[in-house]
C-alpha cells in the first residue's frame, strides 16, 4: 500500500509563475521528508527537506511546507524557470530510517 | 561533491540468468541502498545496508540479494532472473542514518529478456 502519493502525475507552468507540487502521506509517524529533482537517464537529486519541527523550509526559490493534521506537504517554486523541468519525488521517513517515496510529479516549464 | 557509480548504464540478460548490478561510492558513506524504478509505482526499497557486512530488507527483497564486503560497494544480485524484474534500478547512498538526504547514481536499466 503506498503510504506517500502524489496524486498528480504532471503539471505544466508558464516560466515565472509558481510551480506547486503536492504530495500526501498516510503514516502519522512520518517525521521526515525530502523533496529530489530527476531528470531523464539521470539518478534522482536531493533538493529540499524538512523535518516535522517545522511546518516550512525555505531554500533559494523553493519552499516545502507541512501540514502534518492534513499529512500533506508541498513544493513551491518561485519563480518557476525552465531548468526545473524534471519529474519531482516526494520522500519520507521515520527517524532517517526507511525512505519511502511517491510516484513523482512530471513538471513542465513553458518558456 | 559525492559520487556514486553504477556499473553499467543499460544492461539485457535473459530469464534465469544470475546477474550482478555493482554500487561504487567514494564518499565514505555509512548507508547504502538499492530500489527499483517503475512507471506508477515511484522507487521502491529492494535492501539496504547500514555497515559492512550488514544488509535489511526492504519493501521487496523477493528474488533479490545483496552484498556488502566494503564499504564503498554495495551489489544487487538477481539470484535467478524472471522478466518482471525488468526495471530501472537505482543505488544510493547517505552518509548517516539520521542525515536524510541520500545521494543517487544514474540508474542501470535492466532488461530480461
Amino acid at each position: 500500500d503506498q503510504q506517500v502519493k502524489q496524486n498528480s502525475p504532471s503539471l505544466s507552468v508558464q516560466e515565472g509563475r509558481i510551480s506547486i507540487l503536492n504530495c500526501d502521506y498516510t503514516n502519522s509517524m512520518f517525521d521526515y521528508f525530502l523533496w529530489y529533482k530527476k531528470y531523464p537517464a539521470e539518478g534522482p537529486t536531493f533538493l529540499i527537506s524538512i523535518s516535522s519541527i517545522k511546518d516550512k523550509n525555505e531554500d533559494g526559490r523553493f519552499t516545502v511546507f507541512l501540514n502534518k493534521s492534513a499529512k500533506h506537504l508541498s513544493l513551491h517554486i518561485v519563480p518557476s524557470q525552465p531548468g526545473d523541468s524534471a519529474v519531482y519525488f516526494c520522500a519520507a521517513s521515520v527517524a532517517g530510517n526507511q525512505f519511502y517515496f511517491g510516484t513523482g510529479t512530471s513538471l513542465t516549464v513553458i518558456p | 561533491d559525492v559520487k556514486v557509480t553504477q556499473s553499467s548504464r543499460y544492461l539485457v540478460k535473459r530469464t534465469g540468468e544470475k546477474v550482478f548490478l555493482e554500487c561504487v561510492q567514494d564518499m565514505d558513506h555509512e548507508n547504502m541502498f538499492w530500489y527499483r524504478q517503475d512507471p506508477g509505482l515511484g522507487l521502491r526499497l529492494i535492501y539496504f545496508s547500514y555497515d559492512v557486512k550488514m544488509k535489511e530488507k526492504g519493501d521487496i527483497p523477493e528474488g533479490y540479494s545483496v552484498s556488502r564486503e566494503k564499504k564503498e560497494r554495495f551489489s544487487l544480485i538477481l539470484e535467478s532472473a524472471s522478466t518482471n524484474q525488468t526495471s530501472m534500478y537505482l543505488c544510493a547512498s547517505s552518509l548517516k542514518r539520521l542525515a536524510g538526504a541520500q545521494h543517487f547514481g544514474d540508474g542501470t536499466r535492466l532488461s530480461i529478456l
